[in-house]
């Protein structure tokens, strides 16, 4: 139990171009998603809170016009790397809490690379 | 702001043997603390948890300490193999957010 799942695995864009990256909880519901990314060598940086129904909360230094979150269900949560640039490339990974778990809780996702080209 | 580092960025051991991992943090008094194996190319497993009021927790050839005095936790990998080899990655938790240290690559050598 408790996968999570992410669409596409790897996808190359050109510059200024938009990505939208999905992420599922296959066998839970969700109301809390987060979104990391990870540059190479370099720990997990979370980006984003997102709950179900809400607005996301973004951390510090993450621009929320250019990295859209919509977690519409309790099961998806998407990215949208708008106008993505090459500096955008990297690892991007989701996490899921099961709805009503201990706050500890979360299930990665397998994450997606992203090169901008 | 909160500072995580863990001791190395690559550890090479012997198979059998046991490998240590050290994870410091600053400016920060977490709730619990876990531990993620990362594969390359793919995310975190979870591995451990343990709390603040912990002093250890064990979990088959895994062991993990805590010290909130020292600020330290160590996670021990006991008759280390081959397939052990990964990159390790500790996370602070408190309320609703996380926070990863840089991760330590960890190597067995048959």
């Amino acid at each position: 139990g408790a996968v999570v799942s992410q669409h596409p695995s790897r996808v190359i864009c050109k510059s200024g171009t938009s990505v939208k990256i999905e992420c599922r909880s296959l066998d839970f519901q969700a109301t809390t998603m987060f979104w990391y990314r990870q540059f190479p060598k370099q720990s997990l940086m979370l980006m984003a809170t997102s709950n179900e129904g809400s607005k996301a909360t973004y951390e510090q230094g993450v621009e929320k016009d250019k990295f859209l979150i919509n977690h519409a269900s309790l099961t998806l949560s998407t990215l949208t790397v708008t106008s993505a640039h090459p500096e955008d490339s990297s690892f991007y990974i989701c996490s899921a809490r099961p709805s009503g778990s201990l706050s500890w809780e979360q299930y990665f996702g397998p994450g997606t690379r992203l090169t901008v080209t | 702001s909160q500072k995580i580092e863990q001791n190395s960025e690559a550890l090479n051991i012997q198979e059998g043997k046991t490998a240590t991992l050290t994870c410091n943090y600053t400016n920060y008094s977490p709730a619990y603390l876990q531990w993620y194996r990362q594969d390359p190319g793919r995310g975190p497993v979870f591995l451990l948890l343990i709390r603040e009021n912990e002093k250890e927790k064990r979990k088959e050839r895994l062991k993990v300490t805590f010290d909130t005095t020292l600020k330290q936790s160590l996670f021990h990998i006991t008759a280390s193999q081959p397939a052990d080899s990964a990159t390790y990655l500790c996370a602070l938790a408190g309320g609703n957010q996380f926070y990863f240290g840089t991760g330590t690559s960890l190597t067995v050598i048959p």
